[in-house]
């Protein structure tokens, strides 16, 4: 069966642009999580969806960034105002239930310049 | 203070040499604890959870000491496969898991 999927796999933008990573949970799953990992770092949780609300956006570094899952499968991850220090990898991952076992997806690379 | 502190390394080890990782954790909480294996430009993958009472799948033995908030992960009979960054994971309540650095583990041939 298919994996998480993330569109794109590379994203190159420059400061001050607005972008949208995508993410394709694996089907029938109920949680969504976005995380970021910036380089020699692990991941860093941003985002918890269960279902289509945000059970927890407290990861979220500021108000540029925002997250939407508006009928309970795909995810997009929107960010304002680019800046420098938003390149990192961009990483979904699902579980069948929070308490399962979370998948991740290969990640989109973000750079901004 | 991190939620979950690990040895960066790298850890260059001989294969057949027996390699053991730890890390900590600041909460008291928390409640669930993994490592995760993550290979060069790939997604963390689940190697295995660690329970109270120590758990082996195959060559790997991890191991949990709530009292000390540390948790290992042994690897015995390193292979040229096991070359990968090794993730302590620790789940606090809600569903979001803290990721350590990571340690870099290559085994030499």
């Amino acid at each position: 069966g298919a994996g998480v999927s993330q569109t794109p796999s590379n994203k190159v933008t420059e400061k001050g642009k607005y972008v949208e990573l995508r993410c394709d949970p694996i089907s029938g799953h109920t949680a969504l999580y976005w995380y970021r990992q910036s380089l020699g770092q692990g991941p860093e949780f941003l985002i918890y969806f269960q279902g289509t609300g945000a059970a927890d956006d407290s990861g979220l570094p500021n108000d540029r960034f925002f997250a939407v899952r508006p009928e309970g499968s795909v995810s997009t991850l929107k960010i304002q105002r680019t800046e420098r220090g938003d390149s990192a990898v961009y990483l979904c991952a699902s579980s069948f239930t929070p308490d399962n076992e979370q998948f991740f997806g290969p990640g989109t690379r973000l750079t901004v310049l | 203070r991190k939620e979950v502190e690990q040895d960066p390394g790298p850890f260059n080890v001989p294969e057949g040499a027996t390699v053991a990782f730890n890390c900590t954790y600041s909460n008291s909480a928390s409640q669930s604890f993994f490592w995760y294996r993550q290979d060069c430009r790939k997604e963390p993958k689940l190697l295995m959870s660690v329970y109270s009472s120590g758990n082996e799948d195959g060559r790997f033995t991890a191991q949990l000491n709530r009292a000390s908030q540390y948790i290992s992960l042994l690897i015995r009979d390193s292979k040229l496969s096991d070359s990968a960054t090794y993730l302590c994971v620790v789940k606090t309540g809600a569903n979001n898991l803290f990721f350590g650095t990571g340690t870099r583990l290559t085994v030499i041939p």
